[in-house]
């Protein structure tokens, strides 16, 4: 695609439910991060994948999140048991190779929110 | 632990005048450095990106330097358009070159 897609644009919730955010990279770029950001915020690190491997989940603030990439292109981030603290806007960026073109390419974000 | 610090968090100024945003960071042993742009209920665009080898980059009006030794960098606009008005992102990697740490960016406005 032309550039990096995430769905749903938007995600309203309950708390205590599953949730699964979506990131489709751009065709052909190894890497994929994933970011959470809060009103007035930067994004905040969770995860790298390098491939189909994460790289780093350092990030990630807890067990109830957990992130995978199969196939090392399409990416999912679920969230177990939701509370009102995970409510922010979940980011999505790739890039070619780190290290040779590191640029990252970030798609417009899934805004979570949970009730 | 890696922290950015970005300088100041808002900035008002006329058209067409020349200005400087600030990034500082705690640990000098970076990768990498990026500007990006953000607009209200968007992503983020990438502006600049500085490797830890490098002391500076420029794209059209934009200039950013590196000074790592003192865990600097700065963004350059000249002859800022209200165009410009945004929120201005630094982001470093780590030197492993996996995690990014973000400041909190600067809110930038330019009155016509």
């Amino acid at each position: 695609g032309a550039g990096v897609s995430q769905t749903p644009s938007n995600k309203v919730t309950e708390k205590g439910k599953y949730v699964e955010l979506r990131c489709d990279p751009i065709s052909g770029h190894t890497a994929l991060y994933w970011y959470r950001q809060s009103l007035g915020q930067g994004p905040e690190f969770l995860i790298y994948f390098q491939g189909t491997g994460a790289a780093d989940d350092s990030g990630l603030p807890n067990d109830r999140f957990f992130a995978v990439r199969p196939e090392g292109s399409v990416s999912t981030l679920k969230i177990q048991r939701t509370e009102r603290g995970d409510s922010a806007v979940y980011l999505c960026a790739s890039s070619e190779t780190p290290g040779v073109e590191d640029t990252q390419y970030f798609g417009p974000g899934t805004r979570l929110t949970v009730l | 632990k890696q922290e950015v610090t970005q300088i100041p968090a808002a900035l008002s100024v006329p058209e067409g005048e020349n200005l400087v945003l600030n990034c500082s960071f705690t640990d000098s042993a970076i990768y990498n450095l990026q500007w990006f742009r953000q607009d209200p209920g968007k992503g983020l665009t990438s502006l600049l990106l500085i490797q830890s080898s490098q002391r500076e980059q420029t794209s059209g009006r934009l200039n950013a330097s590196l000074d790592k030794s003192s865990g600097r960098s700065t963004l350059y606009i000249a002859a800022s358009q209200p165009g410009d008005s945004a929120t201005y992102l630094c982001a470093v990697r780590d030197s492993s070159a996996s995690k990014i740490i973000f400041g909190s960016g600067t809110r930038l406005s330019i009155r016509p």
